[in-house]
Formats: C-alpha cells, structure tokens, sequence
C-alpha cells in the first residue's frame, strides 16, 4: 500500500493560475519535504516541515507556499506559476528526527501553459 | 555546502552484466546515504539506504557500499536486466542542516 499519496498526479494550469498539491502520509512521520525536479535535474528542496516548524530554503521563491495542518497531510500552493515552475512536485517524508530513511510519492507533474 | 557527483551521466550495457555505479560526496559528516532508483514521469523509490556507522547493504543483486571517510558510495548491480533500465540518483542525509542533498543520477540502460 501506498504510505505518501500525492494528488493530483498531473495538473495543467494557466499562467498566473494558483494551484494547490496535496500529498498524504500514512507513516506517521514528523519530518515532510517538497521537492522541485525539472528534466534529468537532481530533486531541489523547496522547504521542509518538522513537525509544525517550517523550513524555508533560501532561494525558494516567495511564489512558493505550504501548509501542514496536521501530521498526515501536507500542501504545496504555487500563488502565480510561471513557465519556469513546470515540474515534476515531489514530497518526502522521514522519521527519526529527519536523520531517517527518506519516502517518496509518485510525484505531481505540473505543466504552465 | 554538501556537493554530491555521480558518475557516469547515462551508462548503456548489455543484459547480464555487472555494473558499478558511483556517486561522491565533500562533506563526510553525515547521517546516512540513500540510493534511489526512479522510472520515468515517476517518483523515487527507495533501494538501499546506508547508516554512517554502516559499511554496506545488500538487497537481491543489489549491493551498496560506503566509504564516508574518502565521501565515496558505489552501487553494485549484479546480473542487469532490461527491467534495470531506469535513472539511479544517490541522497547524501547530512548532519549540519538535517536534509538530503542529491546528485543529478546516472541513466542506466540494459540492452536485452
């Protein structure tokens, strides 16, 4: 069974269009990461949440929002998506303090037109 | 700030072959090193995940090594099948910021 469940798995939005992805975990993990993966990159962390505490990366853009309202559950909210943020979204989580081994979901992939 | 290389970029093999790949890092301190393997269009799945106190791990044909003192890692496939074919990124976890850093992968093909 899947234990990080991210929705939707594609979106297509407009510019300047906001768009919200979730992502859901059943590990009971404190520690939950948003990555950014465009074509044949390495997975950029955008922020990380452990616990309630959030982890701004310094050069995510301020375009680039999250929520975490309980354990379980995470969103990434993208205010005004530019062509530059299609992408594969990427959610992670850990436990152990975030020194544990890391789960993926299957992604959400955004397209800008 | 934590740099991790993997080298080769794409590496192509007949069926059947063993293979190596690599994957370096400049800052030995810390918590672990995690190989993932992920297909196209998806997420990543965990292979193999290597404690800093830990030497290796095996899974099936798949074997990891760690040697944190010269920041290298080496992922040992045994006997690749076309199944193989996928892109091979390594995660270095380290102890200073508590996050993973990620080299960019090696695209593995395995030519029936």
């Amino acid at each position: 069974d899947a234990m990080v469940i991210q929705n939707p798995r594609y979106q297509v939005t407009q510019f300047g269009k906001p768009v919200t992805l979730s992502c859901s975990q059943t590990l009971n993990h404190n520690v939950m990461y948003w990555y950014q993966q465009k074509s044949s990159q390495a997975p950029k962390l955008l922020f990380h949440y452990y616990d309630k505490d959030f982890n701004n990366e310094a050069d995510t853009p301020d375009n680039f929002q999250s929520r975490r309202p309980n354990t379980s559950f995470c969103f990434l909210d993208i205010r005004s998506p530019g062509l530059g943020d299609a992408a594969m979204y990427l959610c992670a989580t850990s436990g152990h303090r975030g020194a544990g081994e890391l789960f993926f979901g299957e992604g959400s992939r955004l397209t800008v037109l | 700030k934590q740099e991790v290389t993997q080298i080769p970029a794409a590496l192509s093999v007949p069926e059947g072959e063993n293979l190596v790949l690599n994957c370096s890092f400049t800052d030995s301190a810390i918590y672990n090193l995690q190989w993932f393997r992920q297909d196209p269009g998806k997420g990543l799945t965990s292979l193999l995940l290597i404690q800093s106190s830990q030497r290796e791990q095996t899974s099936g044909r798949l074997n990891a090594s760690l040697d944190k003192s010269s920041g290298r890692s080496t992922l040992y496939i045994a006997a690749s099948q076309p199944g193989d074919s996928a892109t091979y990124l390594c995660a270095v976890r380290s102890t200073n910021a508590g996050k993973s850093t990620f080299g960019d992968g090696t695209t593995l093909t395995v030519k029936p």
